[in-house]
């Protein structure tokens, strides 16, 4: 079975701090994933990471995939209220044309104005 | 282009009922797949179909059942529902070969 460990689990922070959040596991995907859920809605892809080492910016989110493809960081420069919801990691594993979606419990991040 | 729509959006049910769930992919989506969020236990797996195949499962007892219609529609059914089933019920299509999943607003089953 192929865990994703998402820390911290719970986060809340002050508008116009910066934080990281970490997804980490013992085994080695094909790409990753990361994807923001808010309340009553369900998860919205943010970014897809592939690359040992690869590093893709979004707006104010900067996403990292480890040199060795077992973790990432998501890390939120200047966090407003609308950053607020649930982020989920999901590790994927590739066989073909076939694949599956990991996913790690979440971080949910509260932001205060 | 629309999106993912799951039916029911809410569903209360006494225990030892069947639930049935709905789900419409985005159109030209061939895979859906299920999952059941609880606080607890994060976003697992149930299921996956493609072309009105499973061609994935997860580790759910066979209570939990699905199948996918010619149209891509699909339809998941727990049968003899138990307190634990309480949860969000998740469905996302994506496009071939592509491991992007767009996700639904989802079914708050609850049952008491």
């Amino acid at each position: 079975t192929q865990l994703l460990e998402q820390s911290p689990q719970f986060l809340s922070i002050q508008e116009g701090e910066n934080l990281t959040v970490y997804c980490n596991s013992s085994s080695v995907f094909s790409s990753l994933q990361w994807y923001r859920q808010e309340p009553g809605e369900g998860p919205v892809l943010l970014v897809t990471v592939v690359t040992g080492g690869e590093v893709k910016k979004l707006k104010r989110l900067t996403f990292q995939f480890g040199d060795a493809r077992k973790d990432s960081s998501l890390h939120i420069t200047a966090a407003q209220p609308g950053d607020t919801g649930l982020y989920l990691c999901a590790g994927v594993w590739s066989g073909g044309s076939n694949y599956k979606l990991t996913f790690g419990k979440g971080t949910l991040l509260t932001v205060n104005p | 282009k629309a999106g993912v729509t799951q039916t029911p959006r809410y569903l209360i049910k006494t225990r030892g009922q069947q639930v049935t769930l709905s789900c419409s992919p985005i159109s030209g989506h061939r895979s859906v797949s299920w999952y059941q969020q609880t606080p607890g236990q994060g976003l697992q797996f149930l299921f996956e179909y493609f072309s009105e195949t499973q061609r994935n499962k997860g580790n759910f007892p066979g209570r939990f059942s699905g199948r996918q219609f010619s149209n891509s529609r699909s339809e998941m059914n727990v049968s003899t529902l138990e307190l634990g089933d309480s949860a969000l019920y998740l469905c996302a299509s994506s496009p071939q070969g592509l491991p992007e999943a767009f996700f639904g607003q989802g079914t708050r089953l609850t049952v008491v």
